[in-house]
């Protein structure tokens, strides 16, 4: 089984809708999440990092479940440049700093 | 600021040949991470240096690969020889703090022929 699970998609929605994808972590060990977004070919760049519960950030939430062993990232009101792959990483905080990732959600939000 | 850069872009050589690539973080962050995208697969981790020490390389496949990071600025990674299987992209990330957040390099494509 893979420490990092998502659904590699792809979404379709159109423009304005909200859409949100999961992301499963395998080690209970893990303490912190980040969402990168990646278009095609490009590095993955930041979008939020969850710590404790959650995150917000505009049209972006992020909230992570412990209990449940997932985190989850909404996208409202969704625009033409969202389409991107979207990539979930896990990270221990104590020892070794590496972060593991899942292999990608893709969205297309179409007009 | 400028953002982590990493050369080449694109290299492509034959199996058996000697590749290095190179890294340059965002100026001042000590931590300094190499990860590798093979074709459809997640994005995983390689090593990663606190200023010029190696912290946990246990993410490198075999002992083709060797990365180092002199004077704890830039680092290189070399494979030596080649295989197949190494083609994939390669993407280094700094941090200014090992449990901060990283940043990503644009990556190299590396192809094996």
């Amino acid at each position: 089984r893979k420490e990092v699970e998502q659904d590699p998609g792809p979404f379709n929605v159109p423009e304005g809708a909200t859409v949100a994808f999961n992301c499963t972590y395998s080690n209970s060990a893990s303490q912190s999440f980040f969402w990168y977004r990646q278009d095609c070919r490009k590095e993955p760049k930041l979008l939020m990092s969850v710590y404790s519960s959650g995150n917000e950030d505009g049209r972006f939430t992020a909230q992570l479940n412990r209990a449940s062993q997932y985190i989850s990232l909404l996208i409202r009101d969704s625009k033409l440049s969202d389409s991107a792959t979207y990539l979930c990483a896990a990270r221990m905080n104590t020892g070794f700093q590496k972060l593991v990732f899942g292999t990608g959600t893709r969205l297309l939000v179409s007009p | 600021e400028a953002g982590v850069t990493q050369f080449p872009s694109h290299s492509v050589i034959e199996k058996g040949q000697t590749v290095t690539l190179r890294c340059d973080p965002i100026s001042g962050h000590d931590n300094l991470y190499w990860y590798r995208r093979v074709m459809g697969k997640e994005i995983k981790f390689l090593l990663h240096f606190v200023k010029e020490s190696k912290q946990d390389e246990s993410g490198m496949p075999n002992n083709r690969f060797l990365a180092e990071r002199t004077g704890g600025t830039y680092s290189t990674l070399k494979v030596q020889p080649a295989e197949l299987e190494d083609s994939g992209v390669y993407f280094c990330a700094s941090s200014p703090d090992p449990r901060g957040e990283q940043y990503f390099g644009p990556g190299t494509r590396l192809t094996v022929t």
